[in-house]
């Protein structure tokens, strides 16, 4: 089965600290992708970055970083010098073969809330 | 251009009536999905549309549940005889092509139904 583990209910952090978001999953596909998207109040989910299993690179994008590692099956969100504005609650999700690549298995989702 | 849009944004109804919410996909994109998704969890698959055929419903949870994509476009999900546990956040996505998570998926704002 496929599945996605967000332990973190929801995380409180002052702004400018630096925060990780944790996700931990489950398949048994060895080609499958990782997704992290963002859902502000509004209700939108926002997709932030999509990542092969075959890239095990880590990624950078301004304040946004991820980690990746296979060997413990995670998945990590990181925001540096966080703001009032990344507060939202962010998910990750799953896809590969197995369920079908088009059907993204969400975590139960991290809230953030960055106070000022 | 215009991201993905959903109507109504609330719908509240009574028990064992029917309701139609309606998604409005990114111009273009071939693929439309809906999701539900529950107080404090993460969304959960419905079904799958591929122009106007639904190639995966897999994720309705009973008979009803039924959606429509008659022209390839604009999607409704439907359904009838509501009930309390129906109450969620239905939200669409679309791709612009599917069959694969390598075309990520763009989602709208949602539609909170609430049935009293």
């Amino acid at each position: 089965a496929q599945k996605v583990t967000q332990a973190q209910t929801e995380i409180s952090v002052v702004e400018k600290e630096d925060v990780t978001l944790d996700c931990v999953y489950e398949t048994r596909d060895t080609t499958y992708y990782l997704f992290w998207y963002k859902q502000p109040p509004s209700g939108e989910l926002v997709f932030l970055i999509r990542r092969n299993s075959f890239d095990e690179q880590n990624e950078i994008s301004g304040r946004y970083s991820w980690n990746f590692q296979k060997s413990t099956s995670s998945f990590n969100f990181t925001i540096t010098a966080s703001q009032v504005v990344d507060s939202a609650v962010y998910f990750c999700a799953l896809s590969g073969p197995t369920s079908g690549t088009y059907k993204y298995i969400f975590g139960t989702g991290t809230r953030l809330k960055v106070l000022a | 251009g215009a991201g993905v849009s959903q109507t109504p944004s609330n719908k509240v109804t009574e028990k064992g009536k029917y309701v139609e919410l309606r998604c409005d996909p990114i111009s273009g994109h071939t693929a439309l999905y809906w999701y539900r998704q529950s107080l404090g969890q993460g969304p959960e698959f419905l079904i799958y549309f591929q122009g106007t055929g639904a190639a995966d419903d897999s994720g309705l949870p009973n008979d009803r549940f039924f959606a429509v994509r008659p022209e390839g476009s604009v999607s409704t999900l439907k359904i009838q005889r509501t009930e309390r546990g129906d109450s969620a956040v239905y939200l669409c996505a679309s791709s612009l092509w599917g069959g694969g998570a390598e075309n990520e998926q763009f989602f709208g704002p949602g539609t909170r139904l609430t049935v009293l």
